[in-house]
């Protein structure tokens, strides 16, 4: 069992938003600015999307967006496309002992 | 463009050791970065193993903790993990990522806050514990 908690699926059509939810506590989301996204198309190497809740690495379009309410952290993906689809996966900084944990990740399909 | 490559053995036995190599390009591994390993089991989340910065300084995961050692190799560019003792629950596609730690501000006392996060991954490499 994950140390954060997301949904397992997640769908929309192209041009839609979706939002893909990680629920943790107030050890580790809900303690910390510092949530990080990633996505993974199959059998490629995880790239980071998101870090410290809001911020996007360069080259990552805007469509891509990151935000947080108490213990719960979401990534919002607008205007969908076929090549969003991939897993995402959330993850928190814990405290010292624990410098991150993350979610059971998330399978979005682009319908 | 920083990139990372896994190498190890696929299959290790139960009870042995299991050790696997990432090499580094893009970037020194004397950097001021921290080196971590990701691993995914089968049908479940990612778990952080541990992390380690080139001066010595390491943390671990305190699951996996007595049975986890890190390493650097600064001449080759490259670190290393080793997980003892393993079993069937160890079985996972590990990940080597680079680790960034940094100052976001500082409380009232002049202590660091930080911020973490991986920003460059390797693609991983499946490690089966069977005998």
């Amino acid at each position: 069992q994950s140390a954060l908690t997301q949904p397992p699926s997640a769908s929309g059509s192209p041009g839609q938003s979706v939002t893909i939810s990680c629920t943790g506590t107030s050890s580790d989301v809900g303690g910390f600015n510092s949530v990080s996204w990633y996505q993974r198309h199959p059998g490629k190497a995880p790239k980071l999307i998101v870090y410290d809740v809001t911020k996007r690495p360069s080259g990552v379009p805007d469509r891509f967006s990151g935000s947080k309410s108490g213990n719960t952290a979401s990534l919002t993906v607008s205007g969908l496309q076929a090549d969003d689809e991939a897993d995402y996966f959330c993850s928190s900084y814990a405290g010292s002992d624990n410098l991150a944990v993350f979610g059971g990740g998330t399978k979005l399909t682009v319908l | 463009q920083v990139q990372l490559q896994e190498s190890g053995p696929g299959l290790v036995k139960p009870s042995e050791t299991l050790s696997l190599t990432c090499a580094v390009s893009g970037d020194s591994i004397s950097s001021d970065y921290f080196w971590g390993w990701v691993r995914q089991p089968p049908g479940k989340g990612l778990e952080w193993i541990g992390s380690i910065h080139h001066s010595g300084g390491t943390y671990s995961n305190a699951s996996l903790k007595s049975r986890v050692t890190l390493s650097t190799d600064t001449s080759k560019s490259q670190f290393s993990l080793k997980l003892s003792s393993v079993t069937a629950a160890d079985t996972a596609v590990y990940y080597c990522a680079r680790h960034v730690r940094v100052v976001t501000s500082r409380s009232k006392l002049g202590l660091p806050r930080r911020t973490y996060y991986f920003d460059y991954w390797g693609q991983g490499t499946l490690v089966t514990v069977s005998s």
